[in-house]
């Protein structure tokens, strides 16, 4: 099976602060993303990577970094902490198929508040 | 702009019965369709996906789902429901031009005993 971890479960951190989110796979997919989940919203996607160093801005971008040093490893980066950005965030990952019928497999999720 | 809709926020139904969780979509071409799953407190777990072929998807869980094209439609289903079903069910669907999900905003299962 698939395992994709992340970091932290709960997270509390205070505005301004940088935070460092961390999500790990070990099924050597080449694609991974970060998305954030809030209430009626569905998910939006942050930043996807389709290899190591390689990145790409999804719908909501702003306030957000993110580094792929590893093929297995996609860190989330908020530079300065800010209470809007209290939510949920998933990270998914999967394998490059052909015509894109690869599924995504998701972490259990981190619930950050900022104060 | 491209968009999926789950038009209800909640279903509720009997456990025993069958149940329906609905999603439309507006992309453009032949995209593939997904449903996932969220159990409380867990993260999304895939339940089934729509490439091509046979209309009547199969999943995890007892789950199918039902492509119409004319409609733009992907609606999950469940002949006899379970409490254990009771979570957020999403719709998404993948253009084929690129590696994004379009994703719905959600529905709340809730099966009664």
């Amino acid at each position: 099976d698939v395992k994709v971890t992340q970091s932290s479960r709960y997270l509390v951190k205070r505005t301004g602060e940088k935070v460092f989110l961390e999500c790990v796979q070990d099924m050597d997919h080449e694609n991974m993303f970060w998305y954030r989940q809030d209430p009626g919203l569905g998910l939006r996607l942050i930043y996807f990577s389709y290899d190591v160093k390689m990145k790409e801005k999804g719908d909501i971008p702003e306030g957000y970094s993110v580094s792929r040093e590893k093929k297995e490893r996609f860190s989330l980066i908020l530079e300065s902490a800010s209470t809007n950005q209290t939510s949920m965030y998933l990270c998914a990952s999967s394998l490059i198929l052909s015509g894109g019928t690869d599924t995504q497999y998701f972490g259990p999720g981190t619930r950050l508040t900022v104060l | 702009a491209q968009s999926v809709a789950q038009p209800e926020d909640q279903v509720n139904v009997a456990e025993g019965n069958p149940l329906t969780v609905k999603c439309t979509y507006s992309v453009s071409g032949n995209p593939y369709l997904f449903w996932y799953v969220q159990y409380p407190n867990r993260g999304l777990q895939f339940l089934l996906k729509y490439i091509t072929g046979d209309n009547l998807v199969k999943g995890s869980y007892g789950f199918e789902a039902e492509f119409n094209k004319s409609q733009t439609s992907f609606h999950l289903k469940k002949p006899s429901a379970l409490v254990s079903d009771s979570a957020l069910y999403f719709c998404a669907v993948r253009p084929h031009s690129n590696y994004q999900l379009i994703w719905g905003a959600g529905t709340k299962l809730i099966i009664k005993p």
